[in-house]
């Protein structure tokens, strides 16, 4: 069964510079949400889609976008990097439909390091 | 703002022995997930819990759903060391697809 694909798996910036992350939700899911999750920490909500409209935003620096597009994938830009936007980013995807509806699958994660 | 606490951080265990992670949020919830994860690896999607009272289970794994909705029990019966990873519980803030996860409790199993 197809999964949530994210790009780049890994990616080394320097501060200042910026990163778009992409993500690849299970086809004909409505929902895309991003996290991110600091070493040890739980996963932290960013913002969530549906059906290609921001649905919600949690803590998400301003320095930070995202949008989804016509083909349901979706873009995190991440400008003015700093070194404490090192993490990993997950992105996950859910069908608000079903026996588990709202269920999320997550994407393997983007490892963001930033030097 | 909303908060999910769970206890404990860390559990250590011998294999063979049972294991329960608490999950308690400051607010209630519509309903709560829980997720595993495994070290270097992505959160999985274990169970959604939505009624009041709610008891669920997945062969050696308990799950329930507190009579207020503001907390949460996983409960793992004679624990294999398969079961290591890091458990956390999830709720969404009212109304939105917000979702606040748990702190996470990381599980060990001694052989």
């Amino acid at each position: 069964a197809a999964g949530v694909i994210q790009s780049p798996r890994h990616l080394i910036k320097e501060k200042r510079e910026t990163a778009t992350l992409k993500c690849y939700p299970i086809p004909r899911h409505d929902t895309v949400y991003w996290y991110q999750q600091g070493p040890g920490q739980d996963p932290q909500f960013l913002i969530s889609f549906y059906e290609k409209m921001q649905s919600d935003k949690g803590s998400i620096p301003d320095r930070f976008s995202a949008q989804q597009f016509s083909d349901y994938h979706s873009e995190l830009n991440m400008s003015s990097l700093e070194l404490g936007d090192s993490a990993l980013y997950f992105c996950a995807s859910s069908l608000g439909a079903g026996p588990d509806p709202y269920e999320q699958y997550f994407g393997p994660g983007t490892r963001l390091t930033v030097t | 703002g909303q908060q999910v606490m769970q206890i404990p951080q860390y559990q250590h265990v011998q294999e063979g022995e049972d294991f329960t992670t608490y999950c308690n949020s400051s607010t209630t919830l519509s309903n709560i997930q829980w997720y595993k994860q495994r070290p270097g690896g992505h959160p999985v999607f274990l169970i959604q819990l939505v009624k009041s009272g709610e008891v669920k289970k997945q062969k050696r794994l308990t799950f329930q759903f507190g009579e207020a909705k503001k907390n949460s029990s996983l409960h793992i019966t004679a624990t294999q060391t398969t079961d290591v990873g890091t458990y956390f519980c999830a709720g969404p803030t009212s109304g939105t697809y917000k979702y606040i996860f748990g702190t996470g409790t990381r599980l060990k199993v001694l052989a």
